[in-house]
């Protein structure tokens, strides 16, 4: 039992270049989210799937993209990366509803550099 | 509009106790969460609020006032790896299920 695993761990971009971060999860959680972590703002949304086949805009969705295509991942695209970007990528998931069991769960993290 | 407020740093001493304060301002409010964080590391879960009063759980103790908007995290004798950022997260509904974090307390424990 992983958890939740994301790829890569870290990767160097440079301004225009797109890639694919991928989450995955093996918890059959039905709420998956992304999140990016910058210093001093904390942890802010970009974008969350209730479910396999569904996708929603977080609190700062703009150059990003997502799919969620299968219940266990969840994939986080950039089309033309900006150096705006570079941050720490965390994705994490619950299996949706109330209760302390309800805590979110998050995978190590993506450090992503853009130049 | 959607706000959490905690210090950005505190200090404390080895075997101490650090209550961290938290206080929000949201809608459809549905729950409290603290998660500690380490450097470099990915949050993990330390507690959880959704009734006013305190839950405690070994050193770690949580406390939660809905009509005042305020929580605290209690952390009792303390130890040098209790380092770490601490988060204040509100889980909020309104049709689906969403966080929203604060900015993180940096916990620093000096020997």
């Amino acid at each position: 039992n992983a958890g939740v695993t994301q790829t890569p761990k870290f990767r160097v971009l440079k301004t225009g270049q797109s890639m694919t971060l991928l989450c995955a999860q093996d918890m059959n959680h039905e709420y998956m989210y992304w999140y990016r972590q910058d210093p001093g703002m904390g942890l802010r949304l970009i974008h969350y799937s209730v479910g396999e086949g569904t996708t929603a805009k977080g609190e700062v969705p703009d150059g990003y993209n997502v799919s969620r295509l299968k219940k266990q991942n969840f994939l986080l695209g950039l089309e033309s990366a900006a150096p705006s970007q570079t941050s720490v990528y965390f994705c994490a998931s619950s299996p949706g509803g109330e209760g302390k069991k309800e805590t979110q769960y998050f995978g190590p993290g993506t450090r992503l550099l853009v130049l | 509009g959607q706000n959490i407020d905690q210090p950005t740093e505190m200090t404390a001493t080895e075997g101490a106790i650090v209550q961290i304060n938290c206080t929000y301002q949201t809608s459809g409010f549905n729950g409290l969460f603290w998660y500690q964080q380490h450097a470099g590391e990915a949050p993990t879960f330390l507690s959880y609020n959704v009734l006013d009063g305190l839950e405690e759980k070994g050193r770690f103790s949580s406390f939660l006032s809905r009509s005042k908007g305020y929580s605290y995290l209690l952390l009792k004798e303390l130890q040098m790896k209790d380092s770490a950022s601490y988060l204040c997260a509100v889980r909020v509904y309104s049709g689906t299920y969403k966080y929203i974090f604060g900015t993180g307390t940096r916990l620093k424990v000096l020997a």
